[in-house]
């Protein structure tokens, strides 16, 4: 079975600084994984995704995640953050067959 | 090319009655999905097809009735509302296909947001 922790519901970050937000994941399959962003009353939106390609993908809006299968990890990051940044970020597991797994989410705020 | 839509985008029910909310996509996705989204549980799935006519059960399916009668249309019925189905639905929708040719990747309507009082 699948599943997905996002560590920690809300991240606070200066617009400017790094950006960071943790997933880990746990699969009976090599996984394929993704990131989806959502604006305030909007659906989500495919950030990227990891295919078992390249362990690093980069996404839209100047975001990357790095796979990690030592670590089980899929953890997003942007290294400057902008105030159109801020929305909520869900960590996606496919579990290879019909379904996505998603995460809690992590709501990211952006302080001036 | 709309993407993935979904029809009401806002609806209050009172306790009983029932409503049928609707997703298209104009993708010629094979597969459809309904989630519902509550604060701090992420994304939960109620119901999903992976082809016209067929319809299966996600984690959170009581309360819950789907029918995919075409290809592009996939219906989500709520026969008795109760609060607890108070909630912000997503439609979702991929192509068919695993392996290593296919990405798994969904596309999300915008949401239809339901308040049962």
């Amino acid at each position: 079975a699948q599943s997905v922790t996002q560590l920690g519901s809300h991240v606070s970050v200066s617009e400017g600084a790094l950006v960071l937000l943790r997933c880990n994941y746990s699969s009976s399959v090599p996984p394929y994984l993704f990131w989806y962003v959502q604006y305030p009353n909007q659906g989500l939106q495919l950030l990227l995704k990891y295919t078992s390609a390249a362990t690093l993908v980069k996404g839209i809006n100047g975001f990357e995640a790095e796979f990690k299968k030592s670590e089980t990890s899929f953890h997003l990051t942007k290294p400057s953050a902008h105030m159109s940044d801020a929305a909520e970020y869900f960590c996606a597991v496919s579990d290879r067959a019909q379904k996505l797994v998603f995460g809690q989410g992590t709501r990211l705020t952006i302080n001036p | 090319n709309a993407g993935v839509t979904q029809t009401p985008k806002f609806r209050v029910l009172k306790t009983g009655q029932s409503m049928t909310l609707l997703c298209a996509q104009d993708m010629n996705h094979e597969y459809m999905y309904w989630y519902r989204q509550d604060p701090g549980m992420g994304l939960r799935l109620i119901h999903y097809s992976v082809g016209e006519g067929t319809t299966a059960k996600g984690e959170v399916p009581d309360g819950y009735n789907v029918s995919r009668l075409k290809k592009q249309n996939f219906l989500l019925g709520l026969e008795s509302a109760a609060p607890s189905q108070t909630s912000v639905y997503f439609c979702a929708s991929r192509a068919a296909g695993t392996g290593v040719f296919s990405s798994y990747e969904q596309y999300f309507g915008p949401g239809t947001r339901l308040t049962v009082t």
